[in-house]
């Protein structure tokens, strides 16, 4: 069965320092992976998806199969990142979520 | 585009009655939509996967009599919780899928307090 980790409850970092929210998975096929955000009092959304291989407010996520990872980084982080972060890997279209990180940018 | 919406967005129950939730794709025609459960500080467990006019897949441990899932158009699904207890008490989310896209779009929750 598939499983998604997300070791870090909660990270708190200062406005303009790097941040890297971690998430490994396991899954037996060609992983899809996700990362959600949901913001104060606001609905998940979809942040980024790793076959877009795109930036999304600065986020990066690479997909690193050899250490099934799957790390969400910015470089400079804002105090709008507040948020929590899910992770997320598709199986046929159903999604398992890891347990998500609070992320806190401080002034 | 893309909006997903709940109704109702909280809701409180007397312990053995039978509580509706209701779940709009509301600009588009969903192919597929999931009902998840997401307990205080956990993650979101996907309970069901609904698609218009068929029986929706309950994942391992979700209960299919307790939890009925009716998915009667492309931009509605409707999750009856029934002879709620307090042990149901738990924030329910949908999300809709669209066209061959996997991603999901999610709604903003509804929350179930059962007394």
């Amino acid at each position: 069965a598939q499983r998604v980790t997300q070791p870090e409850k909660l990270l708190s970092v200062f406005k303009g320092a790097p941040v890297e929210l971690k998430c490994n998975y396991s899954y037996s096929g060609s992983p899809e992976l996700f990362w959600y955000v949901q913001y104060s009092r606001q609905r998940l959304q979809l942040l980024l998806r790793h076959i877009s291989r795109e930036s999304i407010k600065g986020f990066t996520a690479d997909l690193n199969k050899g250490e099934t990872s799957f790390h969400l980084k910015k470089p400079f982080a804002q105090e709008e990142d507040s948020a929590m972060y899910y992770c997320a890997l598709d199986s046929y279209g159903k999604l398992t979520f890891g347990q998500g990180t609070i992320l806190t940018v401080h002034p | 585009g893309a909006v997903v919406s709940q109704h109702p967005s909280w809701v409180i129950c007397k312990s053995g009655t039978s509580v509706k939730i209701e779940c709009r794709s509301l600009d588009f025609q969903a192919t597929t939509m999931f009902w998840y459960r997401q307990f205080p500080k956990q993650s979101l467990m996907l309970m069901a996967t609904s698609n218009e006019g068929s029986k929706a897949t309950y994942e391992q441990g979700v209960e299919k009599d307790k939890f009925l899932i009716n998915h009667a158009s492309l931009t509605l699904s409707t999750l009856t919780v029934t002879s709620a207890h307090p042990e149901d008490s738990s924030f329910y989310i949908c999300s809709a899928t669209v066209g061959a896209n996997n991603e999901q779009f999610f709604g903003p929750g509804t929350r179930l307090t059962v007394l």
